[in-house]
C-alpha cells in the first residue's frame, strides 16, 4: 500500500518562503506530483518530480529525494492568494490505481 | 472553457434517494477518473476508465455505487440508496495517457452532495 504524511497546517508571512514536507512510504512510483486546492475549489496541478532533484516552477519548487522517501513543495516570495491547501501525490507503478494523495497541508499566508 | 465539467454543481437528497453526477472530461484525454473528498482530506480514488473501459475500482466503491463511461467522452457515477455517510464532494479528473500523464490529471470542479 502507499502512505503520505504532510503537515497539517502551516501558517508563514507574506513575502517568506515556505516549505511543506511529504514523506511516504510506498513499494514503487512512478513520480511524485503537488497539487494545490483553494477553498471550494479543484485541486490543481503545481508540479511534478519523476527523479530526484529540484523542479523550479517560477515561485514554486518541489523536490524528490527517493532514498529518503521523501519531497517537499517550496513556496517563495508568499503572497496572500497562495492560501490554500497542497497535496503531494503518487501514482504506483502496481497496479492499475491512479494518483494516491496526502490529506494535504493547509497553508495560511499572513500579514 | 474546454476543461473538466461536472454537474450538478450541488446536490441535497434526502438519505434512500438516488443521485447521479455527470462528468464530460476534456475532449482529447481519455482516462477519467473519479474521486471523493471529504473537509480536511486529500482526494480519494473511487474508479478510473480508459475510454470506455472501467480499469479500477476502489473498495471504497461500495455496492450502491456505479459508474459508466458508455461511449468513452462523458462519464455519470450514481450513488443508490444514499447514506449521510456519502456526503462529499465527487471529483471528475481527466488526462490522456502515456508517459507520465498519468501524473498529472485535470480536475472538475467538484459535485457537492450532502446528504440530509
Amino acid at each position: 500500500g502507499q502512505s503520505l504524511e504532510q503537515p497539517s497546517e502551516v501558517t508563514a508571512v507574506e513575502g517568506a518562503i515556505v516549505q511543506i514536507n511529504c514523506t511516504y512510504q510506498t513499494s514503487g512510483f512512478y513520480g511524485l506530483s503537488w497539487y494545490q486546492q483553494h477553498d471550494g475549489g479543484a485541486p490543481t496541478f503545481l508540479s511534478y518530480n519523476a527523479l530526484d532533484g529540484l523542479e523550479e516552477t517560477g515561485r514554486f519548487s518541489s523536490f524528490l529525494s527517493r532514498s529518503d522517501s521523501y519531497g517537499y513543495l517550496l513556496l517563495q516570495e508568499l503572497q496572500m492568494k497562495d492560501s490554500a491547501s497542497y497535496f503531494c501525490a503518487v501514482r504506483p507503478i502496481s497496479g492499475n490505481t491512479p494518483l494516491v494523495f496526502g490529506k494535504g497541508t493547509r497553508l495560511s499566508v499572513i500579514a | 472553457d474546454t476543461g473538466v465539467s461536472q454537474d450538478p454543481r450541488h446536490k441535497i437528497t434526502k438519505r434512500g434517494q438516488n443521485v447521479t453526477f455527470r462528468c464530460d472530461p476534456i475532449s482529447e484525454h481519455n482516462r477519467l477518473y473519479w474521486y471523493r473528498q471529504t473537509l480536511g482530506q486529500g482526494p480519494e480514488f473511487l474508479t478510473y476508465f480508459q475510454n470506455e473501459a472501467q480499469l479500477e475500482k476502489s473498495r471504497l466503491l461500495s455496492d450502491r455505487f456505479s459508474a459508466e463511461r458508455p461511449k468513452g467522452s462523458f462519464s455519470t457515477l450514481e450513488i443508490q440508496r444514499t447514506e449521510q455517510g456519502d456526503s462529499a464532494m465527487y471529483l471528475c479528473a481527466s488526462s490522456p495517457t502515456g508517459g507520465h500523464s498519468g501524473n498529472t490529471i485535470y480536475f472538475g470542479e467538484g459535485s457537492w452532495l450532502t446528504v440530509v
